[in-house]
């Protein structure tokens, strides 16, 4: 079992263009979760996400920000029109429910965004 | 999800024991204690989690207070791959995996 895959694990962009950051969940998880960890800050929840569905998007961004998680393939997080601010590692968690309903989750080794 | 508290940062000497506390004061019924941890440049790791028992695995050990306001994680001989920050988290048994990273108790292992 190869894990939470993400790719790239690094990402440089010009302010004004987008980035598109992947994430393959571990084999037989079906709920994806997205972080954000600013410089020197600690890790803040950004969204969670199923198959086709947004479950909680309470930490995204109001605007440029935008995940899914499609029938097939990966979940994405894009970010539009990139600013300095963006800049970041970006960590994708998956989780498979744990009967006991204490969830655990598995993250990849994350994505870092430089924007220039 | 109730708040914790940990220490900054703690110091070890390699192959010693190593004890993390956690204040959790306010914690209600329902949430368990998670405790992660992060390597510099990598993405946090699941440690170890309990409710109210004590908990063994391969990584470390839960110490849960008898009311469970307070818990410590134990590494029994810290190497110094096991330099890192480490989280103590509660987690709601309906909880959808919002968790809340504080800012962790920062170890440093000294050979």
């Amino acid at each position: 079992n190869a894990g939470v895959m993400q790719n790239p694990r690094h990402l440089v962009r010009r302010r004004g263009q987008e980035a598109r950051l992947r994430c393959s969940p571990m084999k037989g998880h079906s709920h994806v979760y997205w972080y954000r960890q600013l410089p020197e800050e600690g890790l803040k929840f950004m969204v969670y996400l199923q198959k086709e569905n947004i479950i909680d998007e309470s930490g995204m961004p109001k605007e440029r920000f935008s995940a899914e998680f499609p029938k097939e393939g990966p979940s994405i997080l894009r970010i539009q029109q990139v600013v300095r601010g963006d800049s970041a590692a970006y960590f994708c968690a998956s989780s498979l429910r744990d009967s006991a309903g204490a969830n655990v989750l598995t993250f990849g080794a994350g994505s870092r965004l430089t924007v220039l | 999800d109730a708040k914790t508290t940990q220490p900054n940062s703690m110091e070890s000497n390699e192959e010693e024991p190593v004890h993390l506390p956690c204040n959790h004061s306010t914690i209600s019924g329902t949430d368990y204690i998670h405790w992660y941890r992060q390597l510099p440049s990598q993405g946090p790791e699941y440690v170890i989690h309990g409710l109210t028992s004590n908990v063994n695995n391969r990584m470390a050990s839960l110490a849960i207070a008898e009311d469970r306001k307070s818990s410590t994680l134990i590494l029994h001989r810290a190497t110094l791959r096991d330099a890192a920050v480490y989280y103590c988290i509660l987690i709601s048994s309906g909880n959808t995996g919002k968790l809340i990273f504080g800012q962790g108790t920062t170890l440093q292992v000294k050979p």
